[in-house]
């Protein structure tokens, strides 16, 4: 059982919006604004999307936003695309003892 | 353009120890921004932090497998290693080196992932 709850899966048709939560505790997620939120492809090594709740890195569409609030975070795409069709998983920090820990995975399906 | 890349054995032994390194090419290991992770996924499952180090060599390690991991640096190489003893098939997965801004939750630069087997 992964530390931090992602829905399983999650859908929606291009140009609309999904968002993925993330729920924590408030010794990770709730006490930090570490954040970081990755998107994986079949066979693929993780690409970051979001980090430290709602920073987008370089180079990322800002279809692609972060935000938290209290013990859960998440993941938002706008104007849905079929390349968006992946894997998201999210990360946390979570204290000096446990450092980082991610959630389960969500497969978002573009419909 | 910064690349890392993961190397080592493919299939290990249950008992024996998992042995992966990390050659960083396009910048360098040291200095004072960023901390190396390593990080696996077991096939069809998500995604686990392992543990990370500094280019000084000060290490950080999850908790369920501090008691069986090492990770070390070799500055001079510009590679750093994963360590892992007494494996079992539950340790079988892609091992993933990457990149973590210090002070930061951003993980940037990831290797391509090795996966490792533990069969007899």
């Amino acid at each position: 059982q992964s530390a931090l709850t992602q829905p399983r899966s999650v859908s929606g048709s291009p140009g609309q919006s999904v968002t993925i939560s993330c729920t924590g505790t408030s010794s990770d997620v709730g006490a930090y604004n570490y954040v970081s939120w990755y998107q994986q492809y079949p066979g693929k090594a993780p690409k970051v999307m979001v980090y430290d709740v709602s920073k987008r890195p370089s180079g990322v569409p800002d279809r692609f936003s972060g935000s938290k609030s209290g013990n859960t975070a998440s993941l938002t795409i706008s104007g849905l695309q079929a390349e968006d069709e992946a894997d998201y998983y999210c990360c946390s920090f979570a204290g000096s003892y446990t450092l980082w820990v991610f959630g389960g995975g969500t497969k978002l399906t573009v419909l | 353009q910064l690349q890392l890349q993961e190397s080592g054995p493919g299939l290990v032994k249950p008992s024996e120890t998992l042995s992966l390194t990390c050659t960083v090419s396009g910048g360098s290991i040291s200095g004072s921004t960023y901390f190396w992770d390593w990080i696996r996924q077991p096939p069809g499952k998500g995604l686990e932090w392992i543990g990370h180090i500094y280019y000084s060599g000060t290490t950080f390690y999850t908790p369920s497998l501090k008691s069986r991991v090492s990770i070390s640096v070799d500055t001079s190489k510009n590679q750093f290693s994963l360590k892992l003893n007494s494996v079992t098939a539950a340790d079988t997965a892609v091992y993933y080196c990457a990149r973590h801004l210090d002070k930061s939750s951003l993980i940037d630069y990831w290797g391509q992932g090795a996966l490792v087997t533990v069969s007899s």
